[in-house]
């Protein structure tokens, strides 16, 4: 069964840097792309930063371009998100999520519980 | 970016009835088009990929449909654990963006 469990979320004061990590199991996470994905309390989804098997290939929404770093260890079983010069507007319940590659793009496969992150002073 | 508009943003409906959402995307993205649903308090759970395949242990009353820029997920007689919101999402380009969502509710 896969599981994905996110740790690190925190409040933190604006500007301030979080890390989360995302401890994966029962999958070879070398074998999955790994995602973010965020959700604002009662409203909807946003897809935050991608990384391909090998971390070669990263993508990052325009919103945290320049300011979130994601990256992998296959090693560890670990995915992680490196936040920073955070702000409000961050704050939210941050989903680890394992893609599922196929012919027509990935699809968000596996989700963990998540990690709340707020940016509050 | 590719816009997504969901319709509706809730509806009510009874256990039995049929029910269909649609999502229309900003430009044609093929069949690059995914389905989730969301409970109260529970992450996402992945329905449909690339526009009508459903997922594995995902009941077969689910079916989506499309392609282009006009796709519809259909739910063929609802159950009580089917209430829940529902987003599509597109794996065409970067940003990977959701609709914003439709509530199934309890008539």
């Amino acid at each position: 069964e896969v599981q994905l469990v996110e740790s690190g979320g925190d409040l933190v004061q604006p500007g301030g840097s979080l890390r989360l990590s995302c401890a994966a199991s029962g999958f070879t996470l070398s074998d999955s792309a790994m995602s973010w994905v965020r959700q604002v309390p009662g409203k909807g989804l946003q897809w935050v930063s991608s990384i391909s098997v090998y971390g070669g290939r990263i993508k990052y929404a325009d919103s945290v371009e320049g300011r979130f770093t994601i990256s992998r260890d296959n090693s560890q079983n670990t995915v992680y998100l490196q936040m920073t010069s955070l702000r409000s507007e961050d704050t939210a319940l941050y989903y680890c999520v394992r893609e599922s590659g196929g012919w027509y793009g990935s699809s968000f496969a596996d989700w963990g519980q998540g990690a709340q992150v707020t940016v509050s002073s | 970016d590719i816009q997504m508009t969901q319709s509706p943003s809730s509806l009510s409906a009874s256990v039995g009835d049929g029910v269909t959402i649609t999502c229309r995307t900003s430009q044609s993205i093929t069949k690059y088009l995914n389905w989730y649903q969301q409970k109260p308090g529970k992450a996402p759970r992945l329905l449909i990929y690339a526009a009508s395949n459903l997922e594995s242990g995902v009941p077969s009353r689910f079916s989506g449909s499309g392609s282009g820029t006009d796709f519809t997920l259909s739910i063929s007689s609802l159950q009580p654990e089917d209430f829940a919101t529902y987003y599509c999402q597109q794996s065409y380009s970067n940003p990977y963006n959701f609709g914003q969502g439709t509530k199934v509710e309890i008539k």
